[in-house]
């Protein structure tokens, strides 16, 4: 299986921040990656696809770079809406698709 | 746009199986050239990728899952369905349907599956 290790674990900020989640594979997925948001109860929503597309709806103020084994999720305000949970996600190899553990932004 | 809802009992015996479905409305579950896959989220846990299934009816599973799980479709009702078989404590989680199998740009809202006695 491909690893994939989200870090931090958790980020305390605050509104207006710039926000950077790092996510690395265990070995290259070339940009076959994508980030999604999680709220509290409800189902994950994609922001990112093939590590820099932005999903139709998404706020400009997320991006995604990176290629090969590591990558990066930035949110360039942080904005009310935006205190969730994100995961990176793997799609190189279907066997299996793998998730990162996850990357709590918390409100400082 | 397509909707995902998934439905099936919300407690399942230790050993037995655990069946859930997946209506697809919005759009054809046979058209465009998309798969449809279950993901499950233990409580406070992180994703878990099941499995996928192509209209066709082709199938690829998570190894670690492989010999219990079973995918079927249904494309005249536009669903499909998910079967885990043998099911323990671990099992028990948030059960989420969605459109793709590579990444995912549709869920269904989640279903709490329970394994107790």
């Amino acid at each position: 299986d491909i690893q994939m290790t989200q870090s931090p674990s958790t980020l305390s900020a605050s509104v207006g921040d710039r926000v950077t989640i790092t996510c690395r594979a265990s070995q290259s997925i070339s940009s076959w990656l994508a980030w999604y948001q999680q709220k509290p109860g409800k189902a994950p929503k994609l922001l990112i696809y093939k590590a820099s597309g932005l999903e139709s709806g998404v706020p400009s103020r997320f991006s995604g770079s990176g290629s090969g084994t590591e990558f990066t999720l930035t949110i360039s305000s942080l904005q009310p809406d935006d205190f969730a949970t994100y995961y990176c996600q793997q799609y190189n190899s279907y066997s299996p698709l793998t998730f990162g553990g996850g990357t709590k932004v918390e409100i400082k | 746009q397509v909707q995902l809802q998934e439905s099936g009992p919300g407690l399942v015996k230790p050993s037995q199986t655990l069946s859930l479905t997946c209506a697809v409305s919005g759009g054809s579950i046979s058209s465009g050239s998309y798969y449809w896959s279950w993901i499950r989220q233990p409580a406070g846990k992180g994703l878990e990728w099941i499995g996928r299934i192509y209209a066709s009816g082709n199938t690829n599973y998570n190894p670690s899952l492989k010999s219990r799980v079973t995918m079927s479709v249904d494309t005249s009702k536009n669903q499909f369905s998910l079967k885990l078989s043998s099911v323990t404590a671990a099992d028990t989680g948030v059960y989420y349907c969605a459109r793709g199998g590579s990444n995912f740009d549709s869920w269904g809202q989640g279903t709490l599956v329970t394994v107790s006695s």
